[in-house]
């Protein structure tokens, strides 16, 4: 398997653009989280979803994020309309059963600057 | 409120030594914990799980200790080599679903020759 795979790697905006980052989770996996990553805050769980739903979106910052799961393997966040304090690195991950404690699997990750 | 702490200051050690990273955690009896290790520019990958009833586990050259009296995990590496140079996460689910991790912020460790 290839992994999780995030596009696109790289994404330079100006503010008050709209941003759509995209995920593919590792096939047959039915959790599938997205984080956000900054030196200040740290790893922080925005919104996670199981077989296709979304469970806890307690973590997205405000309205202006949004984050969909259409089918068991894509999903997208979305930030509309972006702010310089977006800047950060967008993690998505995937899981395997609906147990407790499953491993994460974390894709490469998408690096944002909102300018 | 819920917290995991590492220590933010950078770990430098000689190679061969054994380098032991903490993890505390307050107002919370998780279920199990697990540690991650991050290359820069790279995704966080899973190294070894813990759970409550578990005092120690193992892994090649990696070791976990899981205190739920102290709340505390420590995460040994010996005959630590420079390959072994990362951020190390410490991660737990501190709300009982089984799901939701929340992330320590790492602890930078520097394996020297």
């Amino acid at each position: 398997d290839a992994g999780v795979i995030q596009s696109p790697r790289h994404e330079v905006t100006e503010m008050g653009q709209e941003v759509t980052l995209r995920c593919k989770p590792i096939s047959g996996h039915d959790y599938l989280f997205w984080y956000r990553q900054t030196m200040m805050r740290g790893l922080e769980l925005l919104i996670y979803f199981n077989n296709n739903v979304p469970i806890d979106d307690s973590g997205m910052p405000e309205d202006r994020f949004s984050a969909k799961m259409p089918n068991a393997s894509f999903s997208t966040l979305k930030i509309q309309p972006s702010e310089p304090r977006d800047s950060a690195v967008y993690f998505c991950a995937s899981s395997g059963t609906s147990g407790e404690g499953d491993t994460q699997y974390f894709g490469p990750g998408t690096r944002l600057t909102v300018l | 409120s819920q917290k995991i702490e590492q220590n933010s200051e950078a770990l430098n050690i000689q190679e061969g030594k054994t380098a032991t990273l903490t993890c505390n955690y307050t107002n919370y009896s998780p279920a199990y914990l697990q540690w991650y290790r991050q290359d820069p520019g790279r995704g966080p990958v899973f190294l070894l799980l813990i759970r409550e009833n578990e005092k120690e586990k193992r892994k090649e050259r990696l070791k976990v200790t899981f205190d739920t009296t102290l709340k505390q995990s420590l995460f040994h590496i010996t005959a630590s080599q420079p390959a072994d140079s990362a951020t190390y996460l410490c991660a737990l689910d501190l709300t009982g679903g089984g799901n939701k991790l929340t992330f320590g912020t790492g602890t930078q460790l520097k394996v020297e020759l």
